[in-house]
């Protein structure tokens, strides 16, 4: 069974810049989550999509934006890049029952750095 | 507020030896569920293990164990016969359960092991 599969792995952009990034998740698994990593802020969430709606969403900017798609797959677009931005970006995937305690399953990230 | 906290910024473990990295966490809510993630250097996040709040039974996966002390509000992992590929960042992270925090995991800030041979 193929894993969650995130592309691209590594992105240098400069400030100013709008990025996309994509997602797919683990087949049949309608809930996508975006989680934002760095050194001085730890893992944060940014926001879930289930069912090409977003569910949840964390405290972010607004320049942090996300959609999902008929088939599960999710993308999240960051607009007006700051150098603050610069991170590990991990999307997860998961059944996306309410209640569930089914386990998130993670990509690999994608790397963005702004220069 | 719902918190994990991990005081543990690294740790040392001679190999084929027994570890146990601290997670204690904090919310009001009676029904949660708390995971421990696995994260080598290249940056992917490996589900280890799982606890629910109203499970009685300590959780085990092969050398994983999760000490769950609900009063006391902790879940260690608890990690047996150490082997050098275990050497990692590991997240403890919790999720609530409720319609306001679907898809969400709240993370600790980690604890780094290192197995010597």
């Amino acid at each position: 069974k193929a894993g969650v599969t995130q592309t691209p792995r590594y992105l240098i952009k400069t400030r100013g810049q709008q990025v996309t990034l994509s997602c797919s998740p683990i087949s049949g698994h309608r809930s996508v989550s975006w989680y934002q990593q760095t050194p001085g802020q730890g893992l944060q969430f940014l926001f879930e999509y289930f069912s090409e709606t977003q569910r949840n969403k964390g405290n972010f900017p607004g320049r942090f934006s996300g959609r999902q798609f008929s088939n599960s797959r999710s993308e999240m677009n960051v607009s007006t890049l700051e150098l603050g931005d610069s991170a590990l970006y991990l999307c997860a995937s998961s059944w996306g029952d309410r209640d569930s305690n089914q386990p998130q399953h993670f990509g690999d990230g994608t790397r963005l750095s702004i220069l | 507020a719902q918190k994990i906290t991990q005081t543990q910024p690294g740790m040392f473990v001679q190999e084929k030896e027994a570890v146990t990295l601290d997670c204690t966490y904090d919310t009001s809510d009676q029904s949660y569920g708390l995971f421990w993630y696995k994260q080598p250097s290249s940056g992917e996040m490996i589900f280890l293990i799982y606890q629910g709040s109203y499970d009685e039974q300590n959780a085990t996966e092969g050398r994983y164990s999760l000490n769950f002390q609900k009063a006391r509000k902790s879940a260690n992992l608890v990690i047996s016969a150490s082997q050098l590929g275990d050497s990692a960042m590991y997240f403890c992270a919790m999720r609530v359960h409720g319609s306001s925090n679907t898809g969400k995991l709240i993370f600790g800030q980690g604890t780094t092991l290192q197995v010597k041979p």
